[in-house]
């Protein structure tokens, strides 16, 4: 069975600062999602890395694929307050349950970003 | 913008009880999924359904059903519920099996307490 592991789980970072969330897999995917949930909230999807290289940013945040490596980089750049929230990555296995649009969750990264 | 709904965003009930979760999606997607959220442990796949009357066991299906009569609707059904199922249930649709279009969208969640 897929499994995902995101760290670190808990990451605490002051405004302004850089920091990078990585998502590691254990089988073949080609496709991963990057959500984002606010408190008490629900999941918000962020980017969508449809292949091995893929990078996509949207204001502070920037998401990458490596296939090979099985790995996925969240990056943030110059953190604001507004940034914290808990992440998680989504990816698509290749058993008979992908074909069937099932995702394999990472255990999600809780951010805060602090004054 | 794709719309996902659930029947009640709390709800506390009494160990034994059936207990029932609706949710609806109205942008005619083919699949549907049950999650739940515990703190650390991140998305649980319970159920998730294909098509109209289909259904697939997820990671954790013991003390859960589902009903899907309708393709718009999926039920997660406690038969008995008890403590331990205490928890945020998530419910998710997706346009297609396969393609990029397969990106989950999420409920606002229903939190459930069992006392």
């Amino acid at each position: 069975e897929l499994k995902v592991e995101q760290n670190p789980l808990f990451l605490s970072m002051q405004e302004g600062k850089n920091y990078t969330i990585y998502c590691n897999y254990s089988t073949t995917s080609d496709r991963l999602y990057w959500y984002r949930q606010d408190p008490g909230k629900s999941l918000e999807s962020l980017f969508v890395l449809l292949s091995n290289g893929a990078v996509k940013q949207e204001g502070r945040l920037m998401a990458s694929l490596d296939t090979k490596a099985r790995l996925s980089t969240l990056h943030i750049t110059a953190a604001v307050h507004d940034l914290s929230a808990t992440y998680f990555c989504a990816v698509v296995g290749a058993d008979r349950g992908s074909t069937l649009g099932r995702l394999y969750f990472g255990r999600g990264t809780q951010l805060t970003v602090w004054p | 913008d794709v719309k996902v709904t659930q029947s009640s965003r709390y709800l506390v009930k009494r160990t034994g009880e059936k207990v029932f979760l609706e949710c609806v999606q109205d942008m005619d997607h083919e699949n549907m999924f049950w999650y739940r959220q515990d703190p650390g442990l991140g998305l649980r796949l319970i159920y998730f359904s294909y098509d109209v009357k289909m259904k697939e066991k997820g990671d954790i299906p013991e003390g859960y059903s589902v009903s899907r009569e309708k393709k718009e609707r999926f039920s997660l059904i406690l038969e008995s519920a008890s403590t331990n199922q205490t928890s945020m249930y998530l419910c998710a649709s997706s346009l297609y099996p396969r393609g990029p279009y397969n990106e989950q969208f999420f409920g606002p969640g229903t939190r459930l307490t069992v006392l």
